[in-house]
C-alpha cells in the first residue's frame, strides 16, 4: 500500500536552514508528483508547491519561492523539502502528499532561539 | 489566486442529523474541487475528489455537489466519528488553494 513516511520533528534557530524527508513506498516512486503542504498552528492549509520525482521539474506557490526548495533522491524514494532564512511564521506542520489523497504524517518544526 | 470561501466556519450537529457545509471559489473551476477531514493531530484525509466523487472506503453519507463556483459537502446522517474539521481545495490552477476550515463538533 502507498505510505509516505516523513522525518521526524525539529527545532531550529532563526535564520537557520532546515530539510525534512518523505520516504515513499508501495507505488513506483517516479511517476507521481510529490507536493508539500503547510498548516500553521491547527489552522488552514497552503500549498507550498510540488515536485515530478522522474525528471525534478517543480511547480511553486510564489509565497514559497526563495524560501522552500525540492528535490528527490530517486534511488532512495524519497522526497526532500528544504526551508531557509527560518522566522516564526515558518513553524509549523508540513506535510508532503501523493495524489489521490495520501498524506504523510507531517513534521513539526518549531522555529526558536 | 483563487479564494476559497468555506461557510460556516463552524457548526454543531447532533446524531443523525444531515449537515452541510458550503466552499465558494472566487472564479469558476470547473469541478476541480476536493473535500477533506482532519482530526485533531491527524494528517488531513480526503473525501471527495472531483467535487463528488467518493474516495475509496469514505462512508457513503459523504457526498459532494455544486459546479462553477459553489460546492458542498453533505454528511446525511451525523455520526460521532464525523467531528473534525473539514477543507476544500481547488486542484485548477496553481498555486492550488484551501478554504479556511470548518469545524464540526456533535452537538
Amino acid at each position: 500500500q502507498v505510505k509516505l513516511l516523513q522525518s521526524g520533528a525539529a527545532l531550529v534557530k532563526p535564520g537557520a536552514s532546515v530539510k525534512m524527508s518523505c520516504k515513499a513506498s508501495g507505488y513506483t516512486f517516479t511517476d507521481y508528483w510529490v507536493s508539500w503542504v503547510k498548516q500553521s498552528h491547527g489552522k488552514s492549509l497552503e500549498w507550498i508547491g510540488e515536485i515530478y520525482p522522474n525528471s525534478g521539474a517543480t511547480n511553486f506557490n510564489e509565497k514559497f519561492k526563495g524560501k522552500a526548495t525540492l528535490t528527490v533522491d530517486k534511488s532512495t524514494s524519497t522526497a526532500y523539502m528544504e526551508l531557509s532564512r527560518l522566522t516564526s511564521e515558518d513553524s509549523a506542520i508540513y506535510y508532503c502528499t501523493r495524489d489521490p489523497g495520501y498524506w504523510g504524517q507531517g513534521v513539526m518544526v518549531t522555529v526558536s532561539s | 489566486d483563487i479564494q476559497m470561501t468555506q461557510s460556516p466556519a463552524s457548526l454543531s450537529a447532533s446524531l443523525g442529523e444531515t449537515v452541510t457545509i458550503q466552499c465558494r471559489a472566487s472564479e469558476d473551476i470547473y469541478s476541480g474541487l476536493a473535500w477533506y477531514q482532519q482530526k485533531p493531530g491527524k494528517s488531513p484525509q480526503l473525501l471527495i475528489y472531483g467535487a463528488s466523487s467518493l474516495q475509496d472506503g469514505v462512508p457513503s453519507r459523504f457526498s459532494g455537489s455544486g459546479s462553477g463556483t459553489q460546492y458542498s459537502l453533505k454528511i446525511s446522517s451525523m455520526q460521532t466519528e464525523d467531528e473534525g474539521v473539514y477543507f476544500c481545495q481547488q486542484g485548477l490552477k496553481y498555486p492550488y488553494t484551501f478554504g479556511a476550515g470548518t469545524k464540526l463538533e456533535l452537538k
